[in-house]
């Protein structure tokens, strides 16, 4: 039973253009969301998060936006650039779960073409 | 200020033996959490440590899986009597302190292969 989904394994986008990452999730009792970054034999890095109090969240090039009612949230990098090339996890977690476990999406990779 | 440590980065086992994963969270984290992840698929939360204390091991299989985050040392992840379905990368984050909203900082990862 997946509480997170991604459902793009992959996707690839041209330098410069905007790169769109999805995650829908069936838990609601999630009232905190973030991304990750991973690179090949790397550890997952934090990129970005989202409390459900919000629907939108900006850091530089990276826009997080969630949709409470769809259960959706949405991962955008403009303009991408090569070296944001990696597999992207989507996470969630629950404020009344000890110790703040994160719920993982499968991830997509994206693959940015210069 | 390093980052979070794992070691070993590989490790090979035969099935039927032991596997011990190390992970030092940062300097000044008390929370450990274990995840695992297995090939093409996201990372699944296994435990969660604190100092001397596992607070949610709700993840963890309940044979031969273990997990200690003793008063000093780094926090071990013990597998016995490992089996090919035991083949994953592992990987540790630490917090500072479970709060909510609080970001977990990930450790590079072991990843075990049971021949």
């Amino acid at each position: 039973d997946q509480q997170v989904k991604q459902n793009s394994p992959s996707l690839s986008v041209q330098e410069g253009r905007i790169s769109i990452l999805n995650c829908d999730y069936t838990n609601s009792m999630f009232d905190y969301f973030l991304w990750y970054k991973k690179y090949p034999a790397e550890g997952p890095t934090f990129l970005i998060s989202i409390s459900s109090i919000k629907d939108k969240n900006e850091d530089g090039r990276f826009t997080v936006f969630l949709n409470k009612s769809a259960k959706h949230l949405s991962l955008h990098i403009v303009p991408s650039q090569p070296g944001d090339s990696a597999v992207y996890f989507c996470a969630a977690t629950e404020g009344n779960n000890a110790g703040n476990m994160l719920t993982f999406g499968g991830g997509t990779r994206l693959m940015v073409k210069p | 200020n390093a980052g979070v440590m794992q070691n070993p980065r590989h490790l090979v086992r035969r099935r039927g033996q032991e596997a011990r994963l190390r992970c030092s969270p940062m300097k000044g984290h008390s929370h450990v959490y274990w995840y695992r992840q297995l090939p093409e698929e996201g990372l699944k939360f296994m435990v969660y440590l604190q100092k001397e204390n596992i607070i949610d091991e709700s993840g963890m299989p309940k044979e031969r899986f273990s997990a200690e985050f003793p008063k000093e040392g780094p926090s071990i992840l013990r597998i016995q009597q490992v089996v090919r379905g035991d083949s994953a990368a592992y990987f540790c984050a630490s917090s500072p302190i479970a709060l909510r909203y609080n970001e977990q900082f990930f450790g590079p990862g072991t990843r075990l292969t049971v021949l």
